[in-house]
């Protein structure tokens, strides 16, 4: 069974440009998660879909957002890009919502955003 | 405000010996309470998952415990291996939020 799968492993931008990341959950999952790591600190929690619906959002400005589309895949965009976006963008996977709480998110690798 | 602490920081252990990691939170309402296995460069990897109602599960060598009344949870680690060497997550889930603790960072030597 293929795991999460995230694109690109490694990004470069400037300040002020816009980035898109994309995710590929695992076959059956159709929760995807967002989530931002920046060095030294936690994992910070951004978006959640499900059924090609956001679910949630977490504490983060309107330039993040994303979509997921008929087949669960997802992407995040960042626009106006600041120096502090610079992170690892986790993507994680679940089976659908209704099936009951308790379900583990399995993660991709992550793309690691560098900001210049 | 909704919470998860994480002690200690990091750890240091020799390989063989068994450590225990700690996790406080104060989220609500509660709904689970997950580890997580972050080895560098890489995704978490789920360890466990605990509800209200049970106070400890295991997988291989790692027994989490949970003390809903308190509102703490442990990772214990047994016979440590170098390939435990990684950052250990907690992450409390209540109502439609995640909540993550910043980790512990445990290197385990030869």
């Amino acid at each position: 069974e293929a795991g999460v799968t995230q694109s690109p492993t490694h990004l470069i931008k400037t300040r002020g440009q816009q980035v898109t990341l994309r995710c590929s959950p695992i076959s059956g999952h159709t929760s995807v998660y967002w989530y931002q790591q920046a060095l030294g600190l936690g994992l910070q929690f951004l978006l959640w879909y499900d059924e090609g619906e956001e679910r949630n959002r977490g504490n983060f400005p309107p330039r993040f957002s994303g979509r997921q589309f008929p087949n669960y895949s997802s992407e995040l965009n960042v626009n106006a890009l600041e120096l502090e976006d610079s992170a690892l963008y986790l993507c994680a996977s679940s089976l659908e919502l209704y099936r009951g709480r308790n379900q583990p998110q399995h993660f991709g690798d992550g793309t690691r955003l560098s900001i210049l | 405000k909704n919470q998860v602490e994480q002690s200690p920081q990091s750890l240091i252990i020799l390989e063989g010996k068994n450590c225990t990691l700690q996790c406080n939170y104060t989220v609500s309402p509660f709904s689970n309470l997950r580890w997580y296995k972050q080895d560098t460069g890489r995704g978490p990897v789920s360890l466990t998952i605990m509800t209200f109602s049970e106070n400890t599960k295991s997988n291989g060598r790692y027994t989490a415990t949970l003390d809903a009344d308190t509102k703490q949870s442990s990772l214990h680690i047994t016979a440590s291996q170098l390939s435990d060497s990684a950052s250990y997550i907690c992450v409390v889930e209540g109502g439609d939020k995640y909540i993550f603790g910043t980790g512990t960072r445990l290197k385990v030597l030869a």
